[in-house]
């Protein structure tokens, strides 16, 4: 399977702290995405690192992608209670239609 | 912008029944739609891959008869889970993908067979 990992599975901190989740894939990649789903909901989209590109931020989002290690970080600074979702990273190939391979997830809980 | 619909958001439906889910781009034309199928606490699955106007593409495992799929414009695809038992149960989200990389997601729907 080319489906990639995450960890931690589970990670509960306290508000205002930073998050640090982890992402490996197994094969090359034109891109690799992270999306947030809040419970029983849709996926929403965070941000995109393209293969040619180490770093990249937006708001209080930091990725990093290291495809010499196959693999990706997303940290999410001054966490906030409404930060509390999962999170997935996926990753974007170049053969066929560019479809997406999710990562199991990393669910994010964020403690008032 | 980049919006894409789901309809139903829920359905429940008896065993052996037939369901349709509707995936809709509203302000854009996809080119390419996918559907994935999540379970619960689990990551999202990659069932099949649709053009406009051809094929669905399905991946291993994924019965094209028992999930017939139909893309048949530019803003439209649609899923129907044929014969449907109790291990259909689960949540069903379309992306739609305009030509770039991103995939906008639709808020998914949950598939309850009973």
């Amino acid at each position: 399977s080319q489906q990639g990992e995450e960890d931690p599975q589970a990670l509960s901190i306290q508000e205002g702290e930073n998050a640090t989740m982890n992402c490996s894939y197994k094969t090359s990649i034109n891109n690799l995405q992270w999306y947030r789903q809040n419970s029983g909901r849709g996926l929403v989209h965070l941000i995109l690192i393209r293969s040619n590109e180490r770093e990249k931020h937006s708001g209080r989002l930091r990725v990093t992608l290291d495809t010499s290690k196959k693999s990706s970080s997303l940290l999410i600074t001054a966490s906030r209670a409404a930060d509390t979702a999962s999170y997935f990273c996926a990753t974007g190939h170049f053969q066929g239609a560019q479809k997406l391979v999710f990562g199991q997830g990393t669910r994010l809980t964020i403690n008032p | 912008g980049a919006v894409v619909s789901q309809h139903p958001s829920r359905v429940i439906c008896k065993s052996g029944t037939s369901v349709k889910i509707e995936c809709r781009s509203l302000d854009f034309q996809a080119t390419t739609m996918f559907w994935y199928r999540q379970f619960p606490k689990q990551s999202l699955m990659l069932m099949a891959t649709s053009n406009e106007g051809s094929k669905a593409t399905y991946e291993q495992g994924v019965e094209k008869d028992k999930f017939l799929i139909n893309h048949a414009s530019l803003t439209l695809s649609t899923l129907t889970v044929t014969s449907a038992h109790p291990e259909d149960s689960s949540f069903y989200i379309c992306s739609a993908r305009d030509g770039a990389y991103e995939q906008y997601f639709g808020p998914g729907t949950r598939l309850t067979v009973t």
